[in-house]
């Protein structure tokens, strides 16, 4: 079966710091991985996935995100933060082994950036 | 209007009645997908259906009826509402292409509050 983890419910990082939300994943096979953003009151927004191929990862809104196999880890990064970037921030994952096409997601998490 | 609609927005009911909520896209997308948020659980799939008249159950099913019989529509019905439904309704919908994976496209939700 598969799973994702976001371990932090909450991150709080001052505006032009650099930023992490933390993901980690469980599959039986090579993973897709994907990353949304949802902001209040709105629907999930694509930001960025992971299919094969280069690590590193660019998307939307200049974040990027690092597949780490040996840690099973699909952390998602912003070298400068905005304050405009405080949202929800949800790592879902997908076995390509299996038969279906679902999408499982972790629990999310809230990031605040403050002026 | 171009992309995933869901009605009504919000919609407050009662105890034991039929709710229907619609999601209608406009992209052709065969797969579609209907999940819930809640507070402490991320989001967890309702139904998801492959195709018109193919459906199959997700994670929480109990309690939901989907039906698929256009392409473009995939109506989620409680058939007696209870409390333990209160909560935010997300509907999905991605295209599969030979070889790749495509993210799915949300919804802007619909709030549900069982009195």
């Amino acid at each position: 079966a598969q799973s994702v983890a976001q371990p932090e419910d909450q991150v709080n990082v001052a505006e032009g710091n650099p930023l992490t939300v933390k993901c980690t994943y469980s599959v039986s096979g090579n993973p897709y991985l994907f990353w949304y953003v949802q902001y209040p009151n709105r629907g999930l927004q694509f930001l960025l996935k992971y299919i094969t191929g280069d690590n590193l990862v660019k998307g939307s809104y200049g974040f990027e995100a690092e597949f780490n196999k040996s840690q099973t880890s699909f952390h998602l990064k912003k070298p400068s933060a905005l304050v405009s970037d405080s949202a929800l921030y949800f790592c879902a994952v997908r076995d390509p082994r299996g038969s279906n096409y679902k999408l499982t997601f972790g629990k999310g998490t809230l990031l605040t950036v403050n002026p | 209007d171009a992309g995933i609609t869901q009605s009504p927005r919000y919609k407050i009911t009662e105890t034991g009645r039929q709710v229907t909520l619609m999601c209608h896209q406009t992209w052709s997308h065969s797969y579609m997908f209907w999940y819930r948020q809640d507070l402490g659980h991320g989001l967890r799939l309702i139904y998801y259906s492959a195709a018109a008249d193919i459906t199959d159950k997700g994670e929480v099913p109990d309690g939901y009826v989907v039906s698929r019989s256009k392409t473009e529509n995939f109506p989620l019905t409680l058939e007696s509402a209870t409390r333990s439904q209160t909560s935010v309704y997300f509907c999905a919908s991605t295209q599969w292409m030979a070889g790749a994976y495509n993210e799915q496209f949300f919804g802007p939700g619909t709030r549900l509050t069982v009195l």
